[in-house]
């Protein structure tokens, strides 16, 4: 595709339900990143994927949050449980590291909102 | 700990005049790179500049530039010729480490008066 896509663009949840939001980074980008951003804030680190290997999730703010990419490109950031303070937007972004590896590219976002 | 600063929550500039955005920042890093982001009512974050530490050299893109100074970690962002659409939050980042991961600032909102 021609940039990163994320879906759902919005999502409402209740409070104690599990989400899934989906990120699709640009085709043959070796990193990918996700980050969260709440309202009227910079967005903050989530978690960080090289390929299929989840090498940095110290952003992660609870073990409600778990993040995969199974083949080293779709990846899915699951919400377990989720509460209020989830409410946020979630931003995917993705580089490609052999090829001007500091540029991230950013999807659209979810805008998660939890009732 | 990487930390970034933007004192300006907003900023307001007349069409075709100059406006400057501040940004400073903090790392113990000596490999790092430092960027402007434009983020839209869309929300879909754009690119505007990069800097890499390394380079003395002020980075420009046609109507942006980024006045760097590295011994003061200070890293401005100069837009000449303001036009409508450059409205938007403006966010500085740097990065530094193994995995590049951003650290960001709060953000400016940037006005554009006609």
């Amino acid at each position: 595709g021609a940039g990163v896509s994320q879906s759902p663009r919005y999502k409402v949840a209740k409070r104690g339900q599990d989400v899934a939001l989906r990120c699709d980074p640009i085709s043959g980008h070796v990193s990918l990143f996700w980050y969260q951003q709440a309202l009227g804030q910079g967005p903050e680190f989530l978690t960080y994927f090289q390929n299929e290997a989840q090498l940095d999730k110290s952003g992660l703010p609870s073990d409600r949050f778990f993040a995969e990419r199974p083949e080293g490109s779709v990846s899915t950031l699951k919400i377990q449980r989720t509460q209020q303070e989830d409410s946020a937007v979630y931003l995917c972004a993705s580089s490609n590291r052999d090829r001007d590896y500091n540029e991230q590219f950013f999807g659209p976002g979810t805008r998660l909102t939890v009732l | 700990a990487q930390t970034v600063t933007q004192s300006q929550p907003e900023m307001s500039v007349q069409e075709a005049e100059t406006v400057t955005l501040s940004c400073t920042y903090d790392t113990s890093e000596s490999d790092y790179y430092l960027f402007w982001y434009k983020q839209p009512p869309s929300r879909q974050m754009i690119l505007v500049i990069r800097q890499e530490a390394y380079k003395q050299q002020n980075a420009t893109e046609n109507r942006f530039s980024v006045n760097f100074q590295k011994a003061a970690k200070s890293f401005s962002l100069k837009i000449s010729d303001s036009q409508l659409g450059d409205a938007a939050m403006y966010f500085c980042a740097s990065n530094a480490g193994n995995n590049r991961k951003l650290i960001w600032g709060l953000g400016t909102s940037l006005g554009v008066n006609p």
